[in-house]
Parts: structure tokens; C-alpha cells; sequence
């Protein structure tokens, strides 16, 4: 099973920064890396797949970049309703696995 | 739209059988490149992939848990079942059911149910 490790698992910051969550698969993945964000008691929602392209109707404040084994999330101006957690999620091959999740907190 | 939803028992005894049911609207399973997927993350832990079912009926399921595990669909009905064998206190999490499609050749989930919180307990 490709194993997907997140940094960090949680993260303080302040509305209006800038802030990148990576994550790292145990074997390359070329770009079949898709970015979860969830919210407490609801289901997570698709932000990013293909490890750069931005779902319909997600703000363009999200993007992801990167490829092979090494693909990060940036938010570049967080908004309050921003602070959740936020997954990835390989679909190179199955069993699909998901990071550990990065809970990302008002500071 | 599409919709899906969870339905199951809220609480089961260790050793028992698991199903649960996932009801979806808004597409059909017997549509080329539909596909449905269980996933479920145990309370203040992360999200863990189950099983997966095809249009086609081709069925994949995770390593670890793949003994255990038995994923089926209804296509009449527009349903996905999971049955679960032997459950322990371990197993207790929320179980959601998510569609899978392939944008550009990548698979996502991009609908998901609300989730059925099933404890395990004697």
C-alpha cells in the first residue's frame, strides 16, 4: 500500500496568511493526488485534484502543486471559514490511502 | 443533483455482522465510469478507505480489512451495500459512501454522503 505522510498535523495561523500543508508518498504518485478539506460532523469536500487542478466552484485562494512523491496545498490569503482539516488522497492505485489530516487552527 | 446517504445500525456488538446501506440519486451505477466507494474515520482520527464498486461490478477493497469486507450494489435500486464481519470496539467510527468519478483520468470523490455513526459495544 502507497503510504501518504502530511506535515504538519496541525498548524496555527492568522487570517490573511499563507500557508502550505505537504504531502509525501511512500512511492512516486506522479500526479494522481487529490486535496479533502473537512469541516466538524460534515463529510469532506473535493478541493483539488490531479494535484493542481481546482474543483468547480472552489475559491482560487487554493492550489496545489508538486508531483511524483513530494505535492504540497497552498492557501494564499486564509478566510475564516478556511480553518478545518484538510487531507490528501492518492488515487495512483488502489487501496486508495489518505494523509493523516493537517488541522489547521486560528492562531 | 446527486445525493447519497448512509443507513445502518447506530450501534452493534462485537463479533456481529455490519451492513450498511448507501442510497444515492442523481446518477447510475450502470453508467460507464460510475463507481462507489466506502470510507470511514473512527472519532478525532483520519479518514480511511474501504471498499470500492464499478459499473462494471469490478470490486476492490482495502489489504488490511479485505477478509472482512463484502461491497455489492443494486443497480434497480440504486443502492451499494457494505457488510462488515467480526466487529470490534476498534471499528467503531462514521462510515460514509462517496461516488467516484475519473475527472481528466484522476479518480476523486466528489459527492459523499452525511455519514452513519456506527459504535461498536456490548
Amino acid at each position: 500500500d502507497i503510504q501518504m505522510t502530511q506535515s504538519p498535523s496541525s498548524l496555527s495561523a492568522s487570517v490573511g496568511d499563507r500557508v502550505t500543508i505537504t504531502c509525501r508518498a511512500s512511492q512516486a504518485i506522479s500526479s494522481y493526488l487529490n486535496w479533502y478539506q473537512q469541516k466538524p460532523g460534515k463529510a469532506p469536500k473535493l478541493l483539488i485534484y490531479g494535484a493542481s487542478s481546482l474543483q468547480t466552484g472552489v475559491p482560487s485562494r487554493f492550489s496545489g502543486s508538486g508531483s511524483g512523491t513530494d505535492l504540497t496545498l497552498t492557501i494564499s490569503s486564509l478566510q475564516p471559514e478556511d480553518f478545518a482539516t484538510y487531507y490528501c488522497q492518492q488515487s495512483y492505485s488502489t487501496p486508495y490511502t489518505f494523509g493523516q489530516g493537517t488541522k489547521l487552527q486560528i492562531k | 443533483q446527486v445525493t447519497l446517504k448512509e443507513s445502518g445500525p447506530a450501534l452493534v456488538k462485537p463479533t456481529q455482522t455490519l451492513t450498511l446501506t448507501c442510497t444515492f440519486s442523481g446518477f447510475s451505477l450502470s453508467t460507464t465510469g460510475m463507481r462507489v466507494s466506502w470510507i470511514r474515520q473512527p472519532p478525532g482520527k483520519a479518514l480511511e478507505w474501504l471498499a470500492r464498486i464499478d459499473w462494471d461490478d469490478d470490486k476492490f477493497y482495502s489489504t488490511s480489512l479485505k477478509t472482512r469486507l463484502t461491497i455489492s450494489k443494486d443497480t434497480s435500486k440504486n443502492q451499494v451495500v457494505l457488510t462488515m464481519t467480526n466487529m470490534d470496539p476498534a471499528d467503531t467510527a462514521t462510515y460514509y459512501c462517496a461516488r467516484g468519478t475519473k475527472t481528466s483520468s484522476i479518480l476523486v470523490f466528489d459527492y459523499w454522503g452525511q455519514g452513519n455513526l456506527v459504535t461498536v459495544s456490548s
